[in-house]
């Protein structure tokens, strides 16, 4: 199937500091990517669709200028979460979309702000 | 509004028994559905997909789904359970908005498979 990776894996920053997280595909382009938060124990919670070439869509209650998101090429897509504080640890996962339908997830990235 | 519920937080079943993991949606046109696996720190695997067609579908490891329009199932099945199952398990649904779509999560299902 296809492969989606994620860099870093895992991240520890000070609060104040600002995270960058990259999602590529690695074997397909990919028009959109997504991004989900998944806090222990929990579901997948999407917030944004990252589409190339265009501004990223958030979801209700998502803020977009604390989560940029950039999707500059049809491999990549970028997630920036901007003055971390400890409520943002949290494991943010990205996925692609190849063709119409299917979303092939990245391995995540465990964020903790301390 | 449009959704995906997993009734069952956690499903217990012993090595060798056949497991049904749970899923109901409610979507307005045409659903497609979506299982994924999730093991422990990692990201979601794709397990199967109904888009149109065959009322059952086959996916990785041996799993199988049946799509149910009438009573808007989609549970997951497996006939002979593995350790190696023990999991948690996404269903998904896919919904439309303007001139996109995305995909939605289920609460997720904690299978446990006991040797």
């Amino acid at each position: 199937g296809a492969v989606v990776s994620q860099h870093p894996s895992r991240v520890i920053c000070k609060s104040g500091t600002s995270v960058k997280i990259e999602c590529r595909s690695l074997d397909f382009q990919a028009t959109t990517m997504f991004w989900y938060r998944q806090f222990p124990k929990q579901s997948l919670m999407l917030m944004a669709t990252s589409n190339e070439g265009s501004k990223a869509t958030y979801e209700q209650g998502v803020e977009k200028d604390k989560f940029l998101i950039n999707h500059a090429s049809l491999t990549l897509s970028t997630l920036t979460v901007t003055s971390a504080h400890p409520e943002d640890s949290s494991f943010y996962i990205c996925s692609a979309r190849q063709g119409i339908e299917t979303q092939y997830f990245g391995p995540g990235t465990r964020l903790l702000v301390l | 509004a449009q959704s995906v519920a997993q009734p069952e937080d956690q499903v217990n079943v012993a090595e060798g028994n056949p497991l049904t993991v749970k899923c109901t949606y409610s979507v307005s046109g045409n659903p497609y559905l979506f299982w994924y696996v999730q093991y422990p720190n990692r990201g979601l695997q794709f397990l199967l997909k109904y888009i149109t067609g065959d009322n059952l579908v086959k996916g990785s490891y041996g799993f199988e789904a049946e799509f149910n329009k009438s009573q808007t199932s989609f549970h997951l099945k497996k006939p002979s359970a593995l350790v190696s199952d023990s999991a948690l398990y996404f269903c998904a649904v896919r919904v439309a908005y303007s001139s996109a779509s995305k995909i939605i999560f289920g609460s997720g299902t904690r299978l446990s498979i006991r040797p």
